[in-house]
């Protein structure tokens, strides 16, 4: 089955400075690749996604690029804010019957003002 | 708010008891999912329904089980309660099976279980 490393665990950064989170995956035929934000005590929220077809993506200050043949994804957040500060997570889609999403271990994210 | 409800939001039982978590997804999402998340294990896919029928199983345990109803709200349920099982529950949806062109999940609140 699918199995998601992420990295690092944890990533301190000063406000403005850009932030990196990396995973990888085991499945070449995963096709759709979501990052979450979790706040403490919330609810995990979808923040983008990409798909397997698509090389980079791009919404306001964040993206995700993603290299199929390396079987890693990333997640980059430009010009910080202290509101970025939370749990990032990254997920693969299983492609056992379903629409199971395998999810990375989690990046706590802190933004230093 | 992602349209996708739980509850109860907390929940404290004792060990051995029975519990019942329940959820509904965003309208017009047929697809109901059950993650676990622990402070050791991360988010861990339990089961999903799509329309009422079970769609694909991760580590569940036997102890719980699941259901999806016709108005396509989704209950968890937990038997047998240990305390390892304290943990948030959380409920996603979607609208789209395998193999279609959606496959965003959306989370609900959670439900905080406490086993004492």
């Amino acid at each position: 089955g699918e199995n998601v490393e992420q990295h690092p665990s944890t990533l301190s950064v000063q406000e403005g400075d850009s932030a990196v989170i990396k995973c990888t995956y085991s499945d070449s035929a995963s096709n759709y690749f979501p990052w979450y934000k979790q706040e403490l005590g919330k609810r995990p929220q979808l923040i983008i996604d990409i798909r397997s077809n698509v090389g980079e993506k791009k919404d306001q200050r964040i993206a995700v690029t993603l290299n199929k043949t390396a079987k890693h994804f990333s997640l980059h957040i430009t010009e910080t804010q202290p509101e970025d500060s939370a749990v990032y997570f990254c997920a693969a889609r299983s492609m056992e019957y379903g629409n199971k999403l395998v999810f990375g271990a989690g990046t706590i994210l802190r933004v230093k003002s | 708010d992602s349209g996708v409800t739980q509850t109860p939001k907390h929940l404290i039982t004792a060990t051995g008891q029975r519990v019942t978590l329940r959820c509904s997804p965003r309208s017009g999402d047929l697809s109901v999912y059950w993650y676990q998340q622990s402070l050791d294990q991360g988010l861990q896919f339990l089961i999903q329904y799509y329309n009422g029928e079970e769609r694909a199983k991760g580590n569940i345990l036997e102890r719980f089980s699941a259901q999806q109803f016709p108005d396509l709200h989704s209950e968890l349920n937990l038997s047998s309660l240990e305390l390892g099982d304290s943990a948030l529950y959380f409920c996603a949806s979607s609208d789209r099976d395998a193999g279609l062109s959606n496959f965003g999940q959306f989370f609900g609140p959670g439900t905080r279980l406490t086993v004492l």
